[in-house]
């Protein structure tokens, strides 16, 4: 079974572009997740998505910051306009809490690693 | 918010050796989760803990969750050089969803 799928691997950006990042949950998971990796902060949840709508976006940094789940097979995180202080790796984890999963275990994707020079 | 304190924060080891970390609560978790992130990848679920004073294995790995339900431990026996990495233990708040609040991690460098 394919895992999260998140695109770019990589992103190397000026200060001031917009950013896009991609995210394909596993088929049938209900929860949708964006986490934010930096040295000095770890791993920070940004927003959750059930059921396609968010639920708690209270880990958004600032308004620069958006997040979409149009359908249950895709999610966007934009940053507009992007800052340095914005590079890290942005995680996207998806789970189920249907019957045949196990309650809370997320599953994450590889990551993208954005450079805001 | 609840916060899970992991220690150590990071470890330095001769291979062959055997490994301890920890984490703890100031609240009740009900499950307990242990994540491992190797470098350039995303965190991966190692073993997961659903009763407390429960013991778990996945090969050289033995994670169990504590009686008092605000601490649960991860041990791995005999390290290897690809043990090298993040862990990182997990747990759901008590509000209802299916968030979960990570710790720190723990980074763990083993010398061959």
């Amino acid at each position: 079974d394919a895992g999260v799928i998140q695109s770019p691997r990589h992103e190397v950006t000026e200060m001031g572009q917009e950013v896009t990042l991609r995210c394909k949950p596993i088929s049938g998971h209900d929860y949708l997740f964006w986490y934010r990796q930096t040295m000095m902060r770890g791993l920070e949840l940004l927003i959750y998505f059930n059921n396609n709508v968010p639920i708690d976006d209270s880990g958004m940094p600032e308004d620069r910051f958006s997040a979409k789940m149009p359908n249950a097979s895709f999610s966007t995180l934009k940053i507009q306009p992007s800052e340095p202080r914005d590079s890290a790796v942005y995680f996207c984890a998806s789970s189920s809490t249907s019957r045949d999963s196990r309650y809370n275990e997320q599953f994450f994707g590889p990551g993208t690693r954005l450079t805001v020079l | 918010g609840q916060q899970l304190n992991q220690s150590p924060q990071s470890m330095f080891i001769q291979e062959g050796e055997d490994v301890s970390m920890n984490c703890t609560s100031s609240s009740i978790f009900n499950t307990w989760l242990w994540y491992k992130q190797d470098p350039g990848e995303g965190p991966v679920l190692l073993i997961a803990l659903y009763k407390a004073g429960e013991l778990t294995s996945n090969g050289r790995l033995t994670a169990q969750f504590g009686i008092t339900r605000k601490d649960s431990f991860l041990n791995i026996s005999a390290s290897i050089p690809s043990d090298v990495g993040i862990y990182f233990c997990a747990g759901p708040p008590r509000v209802a969803g299916n968030m979960l609040t990570f710790g720190g991690g723990t980074r763990l460098m083993v010398k061959p």
